[in-house]
């Protein structure tokens, strides 16, 4: 059975420092991969999502980046946090096999200080 | 602009009251997804609808398309606290992989 994981589960960094956020998935292969961030019991803005090994697509011009160095690794990045990046940051994949429809992380709750 | 939009935001109902969550948009899907999430997890799929007009049941929930796939209801019957929850509408934007989301409904079921 497929399974993903997102790591860490709350992270509390300070304004200014770097970071690193990723995002694995087990039993599958060449899965769709996404960024979502969540504002406290809103809706999920997609950040960015990639369709194979080195093909981000960014939807939102920000101060964070996403890379995809492995076919089932995903990777969320910023040089330098800003308050405004606090929030819930989801990873989810998709496809091939499953269309039209999303499996979800448990999520980082991120706290920029 | 927002893509696709929830109503109502907030709903707190009673126990064993019935209710009606909306997701609309001017643009038309192939296909709707609903979820629901839990605080502090992600979202999980409740049901995918297809064709226009379609109805799906899941034990007490209800999901329809509408007729001109732009727009769905969920219907919850006999609420229970089992479904506070956060539930959000999400559609695939037209030749790409881009899953969008909705506004989302909040629900809070008071024992």
């Amino acid at each position: 059975s497929q399974t993903i994981h997102q790591w860490p589960a709350t992270l509390v960094q300070p304004v200014g420092s770097p970071l690193s956020l990723e995002c694995t998935v087990e039993g599958t292969s060449n899965p769709n991969l996404y960024w979502y961030r969540q504002a406290a019991g809103r809706g999920l803005q997609l950040l960015f999502y990639s369709v194979g090994i080195g093909q981000i697509s960014s939807e939102v011009p920000q101060n964070l980046s996403a890379s995809r160095p492995q076919d089932r690794q995903f990777i969320l990045s910023s040089k330098k946090l800003l308050l405004s990046d606090s929030g819930f940051y989801l990873c989810a994949w998709g496809g091939p096999g499953t269309v039209e429809k999303l499996f979800f992380g448990s999520g980082t709750q991120l706290s920029v200080l | 602009t927002q893509l696709l939009e929830q109503s109502p935001q907030f709903l707190s109902i009673q126990e064993g009251e019935n209710l009606t969550v909306y997701c609309n948009s001017s643009s038309v899907f192939s296909s709707l997804q609903w979820y629901r999430q839990e605080p502090g997890e992600g979202p999980v799929l409740l049901v995918t609808v297809v064709t226009g007009g379609e109805v799906k049941k899941l034990k007490r929930l209800t999901f329809q398309f509408g007729d001109a796939r732009k727009d769905s209801s969920l219907h919850i019957t006999a609420a229970q606290t089992g479904d506070t929850g956060l539930y959000l509408c999400a559609v695939i934007t037209s030749g790409t992989y881009k899953y969008i989301f909705g506004t989302g409904t909040r629900l809070k079921v008071l024992a």
